[in-house]
């Protein structure tokens, strides 16, 4: 167990719809990313937030957004869902210094 | 654009081999970490290293960071079907704060 809580851990949604999927860093962690990883695909990042602000951006879509909240957890916004959205969705956290992410167990996002 | 690349992508093995793998870059990371990863679930950490020349040890897992960190290598001594999955190496760019994932190498080992 790495500390880190994703919820939900599957979601089932039609085109066109917006999900919310929402992450919890380990304790006194920071900083959290978010990664998308499609079918024998490799992690592709997403976003950073550290202590509330947005650090690093990756290849996130316009029609995805992310914040973190004051309580240092963190939600990634999915709207106008297409059917290339299907991925499994992982946040990670890391302390200060940020030398080691660790990793949630993951959504799975099914967009039919 | 930094890049990692992992080799090789595909390993299928018998157990009680003997195999590395290989993540190289021509970026320079302040960190490098492993990571293994079972189908539809989270990577999960096996090791960071942050010294240049580092060598880690984890069982029958040795890790070694290159001397000029950019790239590092994985071996395995006598694998088991246990050690079958994922395995990524990340580097993090302390400029960006960007972890910069590696493609993957699939290792498949048979009993």
């Amino acid at each position: 167990d790495s500390g880190v809580t994703q919820t939900p851990k599957h979601l089932i949604t039609a085109t066109g719809q917006r999900v919310t999927l929402r992450c919890s860093p380990r304790s006194g962690d920071l900083s959290v990313y978010w990664y998308q990883q499609s079918l024998d695909q490799g992690l592709q990042f997403l976003i950073q937030y550290y202590n509330g602000e947005e650090r690093a951006k990756g290849n996130i879509l316009e029609r995805f957004s992310a914040q973190q909240f004051p309580d240092l957890h963190s939600e990634l916004n999915l709207s106008s869902l297409e059917l290339g959205d299907s991925a499994l969705y992982f946040c990670a956290s890391s302390g200060t210094p940020p030398e080691t992410q660790y990793f949630g167990p993951g959504t799975r996002l099914l967009v039919l | 654009t930094q890049l990692l690349e992992q080799s090789p992508q595909f390993l299928s093995i018998q157990e009680g081999e003997n195999l590395t793998v290989y993540c190289n870059s021509s970026s320079v990371f302040s960190s490098l970490q492993w990571y293994r990863q079972e189908p539809g679930e989270g990577p999960v950490l096996l090791v960071t290293v942050v010294t240049g020349g580092e060598v880690k040890k984890l069982k029958r897992l040795t890790f070694q960071f290159g001397d000029a960190r950019k790239d590092s290598s994985l071996h395995i001594t006598a694998a088991q079907p246990g050690d079958t999955g994922l395995y990524l190496c990340a580097g993090l760019n302390s400029g960006t704060y960007k972890y910069i994932f590696g493609t993957g190498t699939r290792l498949k080992v048979l009993a």
